[in-house]
Order: C-alpha cells, then structure tokens, then sequence
C-alpha cells in the first residue's frame, strides 16, 4: 500500500483566497483524522471521521473551516476564506481501528500571505 | 486534558549511547502511543502500549507504562544518527489521540 497521500505538498495563497487540501486513506481503514500543526499550539485534532461520518469536528477553528468524506478513499478540507494564521502544517492519519495506531500522511504545508 | 507532555524538551546524545524520554499525563487512557516524525515528514508510529500493560520492547525500543503515576518512559538504546528525530507520546481515549509537544533528539556523529 502507498499510504496515506495527500495533496498537494506545498500551497502558497493569499489571504482571502480558498483552500483544498486533499487526502486518500489507507485502503481498508475506517477511521480518518485532520490535524493542524504549528509551533505554537502543537498537533490538534481537527475532526475525525468513521465509516466517512464526521463524528467530532469540535477542533476546527471556526466556520471558514468544513471538511467533507465523501467516500471511503477520499477526504477534503477546505478553508474560506483563508487568513494568515491558517498558514501551517496539515496532516491527515487513517487507522483501522478507534483506538490503533494512525498512519499519517506527509502533510501540506500551508502559507498564507 | 488529556494531552502528554513529554520531558526533557530537547536531547543531545552521542552515537550508540541510550536516549530516555519521559512522558506524563493527567487522566485516563485507553493506550499510549509513541511518535517519531523527521524534519518536515509525517509522523510515525512507534509503539503502542495499552493501559493493562507495564513494559513493551520493539527493536531498540522500551517503552514503560506507569499508570498509577500517569507517565510514560521511551529508551532508544544504541542510538544512531537515523535516529535523530522529534518523538511524540500521545494518550487514547475513546478515539482521540491528544500529543505532547514532543522531544526533539539529535544523535551526534
């Protein structure tokens, strides 16, 4: 298996504008995570999807967050309108299991200018 | 909350001398599991250590669980330069993994 993938790698945008950041699980994992990782406030769990429902999305930030699962292979989190402090390091993790380990991807680093 | 936090925040070991790293935490787990993610990589999992369980080896790993102490202990024995890495410890709870701030390791040539 590839892992998990996401895309892209590096997004470079300015305020205002919107962002999608895209992920593939793991074949065969029910389990999907966003997190956000800054060096101030560490790694934070965004949502968390099972069997492509979101069950808990009481980390994303504010409204200009959504993130969608549409089918069990891939998942969407978009911001809009993005601001400066949405720049970070945004990672996806699947899992095959609540309480197994997570599989993360390589993460999209954010900058918005 | 749940979060870890690991101790010490930074390390500087020399090759092939053994790296600890501790981990504390204020309520109840289900696990706890360790990290390692490499500059600008994703993270990785390391090992996973339930709540029933004291002690797990994997390789040249040892992880300790203490839960009547609420803490947690990762021994990197022999170190390598490979090995040089920030480690996360990170406590589940139902299906929430909450980490620490992690432990930056260098291993020195």
């Amino acid at each position: 298996d590839a892992g998990v993938i996401q895309s892209p790698r590096h997004e470079v945008t300015e305020m205002g504008q919107e962002v999608t950041l895209r992920c593939k699980p793991i074949s065969g994992h029910n389990s999907l995570f966003w997190y956000r990782q800054t060096m101030m406030r560490g790694l934070e769990l965004l949502i968390y999807f099972n069997n492509n429902v979101p069950i808990d999305d009481s980390g994303m930030p504010e409204d200009r967050f959504s993130a969608k699962m549409p089918n069990a292979s891939f998942s969407t989190l978009k911001i809009q309108p993005s601001e400066p402090r949405d720049s970070a390091v945004y990672f996806c993790a699947s899992s095959d299991g609540t309480l197994n380990e997570q599989y993360f991807g390589p993460g999209t680093r954010l900058t918005v200018t | 909350s749940q979060q870890g936090e690991e101790d010490p925040q930074a390390l500087s070991i020399q090759e092939g001398e053994n790296a600890t790293m501790n981990c504390s935490y204020k309520t109840s787990i289900n696990n706890l599991q360790w990290y390692r993610q490499n500059s600008g990589r994703g993270l990785v999992h390391l090992i996973l250590i339930r709540s029933n369980e004291r002690e797990k080896h994997s390789g040249r790993l040892r992880v300790t669980l203490d839960t009547s102490k609420k803490s947690s202990s990762l021994l990197i024995t022999a170190s390598r330069a490979a090995d040089t890495a920030s480690y996360f410890c990170a406590t589940a709870f139902d299906y929430k993994l909450s980490f620490g701030a992690g432990t930056t390791v260098t291993v020195r040539a």
